[in-house]
């Protein structure tokens, strides 16, 4: 099945630095690929849709500023978290829609975040 | 707007009990359906999808699901529970062709007990 990657898995940061994540579908190209954060006990919010070669579309209320997204490569997609803050802290998770894959999402395993 | 519903935040069953988790969701026209399961602190995996055609749908791992149009459910079932089952289990719906954003709903904790 196609596979979803993410780096870190984890990352303990100070408030104030920039963390980036890096998302790839390893077996398969995506032309989009989706940015969702997740709070404890709750669902996936979507924060950006990311396509290849073109600006990142961003939700209502996520600041585009402050959540970077590039989308380099079919297999590549990275969103940077840029002077995080406590209230940042959270579990970022990726998603890959194959090319081929008619309206399917393919989840990376998260990534998560602390910022002290 | 499209809405998901899972009205269960915490179901639990014995091993070897049967299991519905329920999901409705609200939107004009008939969405794409998914099924995601999710294990603790890692992401989502598909356990099953619906786009047309036969409305019972199947996975390897034996769960299923059901689209019921009159009821706008994709309620999922498995007829035996296994200890390996218990996670977090997601309904979410698509916009056929609507750039596959997905919507989530709130998500059903299944615990299993020995």
């Amino acid at each position: 099945g196609a596979v979803v990657s993410q780096h870190p898995s984890r990352v303990i940061c100070k408030s104030g630095t920039s963390v980036k994540i890096e998302c790839r579908s390893l077996d398969f190209q995506a032309t989009t690929m989706f940015w969702y954060r997740q709070f404890p006990k709750q669902s996936l919010m979507l924060m950006a849709t990311s396509n290849e070669g073109s600006k990142a579309t961003y939700e209502q209320g996520v600041e585009k500023d402050k959540f970077l997204i590039n989308h380099a490569s079919l297999t590549l997609s990275t969103l940077t978290v840029t002077s995080a803050h406590p209230e940042d802290s959270s579990f970022y998770i990726c998603s890959a829609r194959d090319l081929m894959g008619k309206e399917t999402q393919y989840f990376g395993p998260g990534t998560r975040l602390l910022v002290l | 707007a499209q809405s998901v519903t899972q009205p269960d935040i915490h179901i639990t069953v014995s091993e070897g009990a049967s299991l519905e988790l329920r999901c409705n969701y609200s939107y004009g026209a008939t969405p794409y359906l998914f099924w995601y399961v999710q294990s603790p602190g890692q992401g989502l995996q598909l356990l099953l999808k619906y786009f047309s055609g036969d409305t019972l749908v199947h996975c390897i791992k034996g769960f299923e699901a059901e689209f019921k149009r009159s009821q706008s459910s994709f309620n999922l079932r498995k007829p035996s529970v296994h200890w390996s089952d218990a996670a977090e289990y997601f309904c979410a719906v698509a916009h056929p062709g609507g750039g596959n954003k997905l919507t989530f709903g709130t998500g059903t904790q299944l615990k299993v007990e020995l």
